[in-house]
């Protein structure tokens, strides 16, 4: 069965420090992988897709098929990337059914 | 302004009293999806639809009904609520598939709290 695993549910961290919300999953195809964000008082929104290969706001994140994760990265975290942050997962081959992760919180001091 | 609404946002109801939360979106999107937000659980799927007249369950299609008449709608019902029903519920589209084209956009949310 997919899942999809987020180990941390709060990561508390300072202003200009690294940050790695990790994520990951279990599938034995091909799976497409995204980060959504919830800001507060904002709607859930697309964060970023690992096809598109891009970053968005600073971050990055990695398809990596051998560990089975898509950890979401940045190097130097600004206070207003505080948020809730949601892994998620769509097989390649049935794109219908969007699985999330539990999130994590994000919160970065001053 | 393109979005999805979702009415009500709040709501306190009785165990058994059927009840609808309505979701509409103005982006002319074919998909359409509910989730249900629980503490520790992250978002799980309830019904999604692909298009007017075509649904499908999700993971955790159990005590709920959809419907699809018009494209822009795609209400929920809760025929008999019961109190494992109280959750945080959401709405969202897309234009195309969720991982295909398009992005998933989201309603506000609507929580529910059965009695």
């Amino acid at each position: 069965a997919q899942r999809v695993t987020q180990p941390e549910k709060l990561l508390s961290v300072f202003k200009g420090a690294p940050v790695e919300l990790k994520c990951n999953y279990s599938y034995s195809g091909s799976p497409e992988l995204f980060w959504y964000v919830q800001y507060s008082r904002q709607r859930l929104q697309l964060l970023l897709r690992h096809i598109s290969r891009e970053s968005i706001k600073g971050f990055t994140a990695d398809l990596n098929k051998g560990e089975t994760s898509f950890h979401l990265k940045k190097p130097f975290a600004q206070e207003e990337d505080s948020a809730m942050y949601y892994c998620a997962l769509s097989r390649m081959d049935s794109s219908y059914k969007l699985i999330f992760g539990s999130g994590t919180r994000l919160l970065v001091r001053p | 302004e393109a979005q999805v609404t979702q009415n009500p946002r709040y709501l306190i109801t009785v165990t058994g009293k059927k009840l609808t939360v309505t979701c509409s979106q103005n982006m002319n999107h074919e998909y359409m999806s509910w989730y249900r937000q629980d503490p520790g659980l992250g978002l799980r799927q309830i019904y999604y639809s692909m298009n007017v007249e075509v649904t499908d369950k999700g993971d955790v299609p159990e005590g709920y009904k959809v419907s699809r008449k018009e494209k822009r709608n795609f209400p929920l019902i809760l025929e008999s609520p019961s109190p494992n029903q109280t959750s945080l519920y959401f709405c969202a589209s897309s234009f195309g598939t969720p991982s295909g084209a398009g992005e998933l956009f989201f309603g506000e949310g609507s929580r529910l709290t059965v009695l």
